[in-house]
């Protein structure tokens, strides 16, 4: 039984590039989260999907901010025109129906300079 | 303002003592609580949860204990050994997690021989 996986678990970019991030959810989760995590902060709930539905995406950050679950399996994360404050651990958990505990992967560590 | 709070930066406790650790919320439609841990340059790691339908919830060395009417809960870890030296975080959820868990910004917790 595989966890939440992540990739790239680090990226390093340069101001006003895109990047972005890949969520494998576990395998039988049908729910699945994105959340920034900045320094000395818990994370921070940004866009969440059932199935392929993206039912909550008011509180990503900006309009540089995007994401996908084009077939109800992965997901991804985008941010255009990256900025230095961009750089925090990106953070994707699923879990398997409501009332059920989220599991988190790794995190995408990204460093935007 | 924050709706998950955990007022101890940090916490260091004896090994083999009991360690308790806080949390306080304001959001009065939040109905389902978790502790998570978590080590640098990692995701967080799911411990224990309870619902608001409950006030005690044990599993292990972990116990968590709600106090609805104070918006209080607590972990207590006993007996505490080195390998619980983390960051430890508070989350709540309402609306079936429809809004993603909030968070608390951590307690590091540290475990002295």
């Amino acid at each position: 039984d595989t966890g939440v996986s992540q990739d790239p678990r680090h990226k390093i970019t340069k101001r006003g590039q895109n990047v972005t991030f890949r969520c494998d959810p576990i395998s039988e989760h049908n729910r699945l989260y994105w959340y920034r995590q900045t320094l000395g902060q818990g994370p921070e709930f940004l866009t969440y999907f059932q199935n392929e539905a993206q039912l909550e995406k008011s509180r990503l950050l900006s309009d540089r901010f995007s994401a996908e679950r084009p077939k109800g399996s992965f997901s991804t994360l985008e941010i255009q025109r990256t900025e230095q404050g961009d750089s925090a651990m990106y953070l994707c958990a699923s879990r398997e129906g409501p009332g059920e505990t989220q599991y988190f992967g790794p995190g995408t560590r990204l460093l935007v300079l | 303002d924050q709706q998950v709070k955990q007022n101890s930066p940090s916490l260091s406790v004896q090994e083999g003592r009991i360690s308790i650790l806080n949390c306080d919320y304001t959001n009065s439609m939040f109905d389902y609580f978790l502790w998570y841990k978590k080590y640098p340059a990692e995701g967080p790691t799911f411990l224990i949860s309870i619902s608001s339908i409950k006030d005690k919830n044990e599993d292990g060395r972990f116990t968590v204990f709600l106090n609805k009417s104070a918006k209080h809960l607590s972990l207590h870890i006993v007996p505490s050994q080195p390998g619980d030296s983390a960051v430890y975080f508070c989350a709540a959820s309402a609306r079936g997690g429809a809004d993603g868990l909030t968070f608390g910004k951590g307690t590091h917790l540290i475990i002295q021989p």
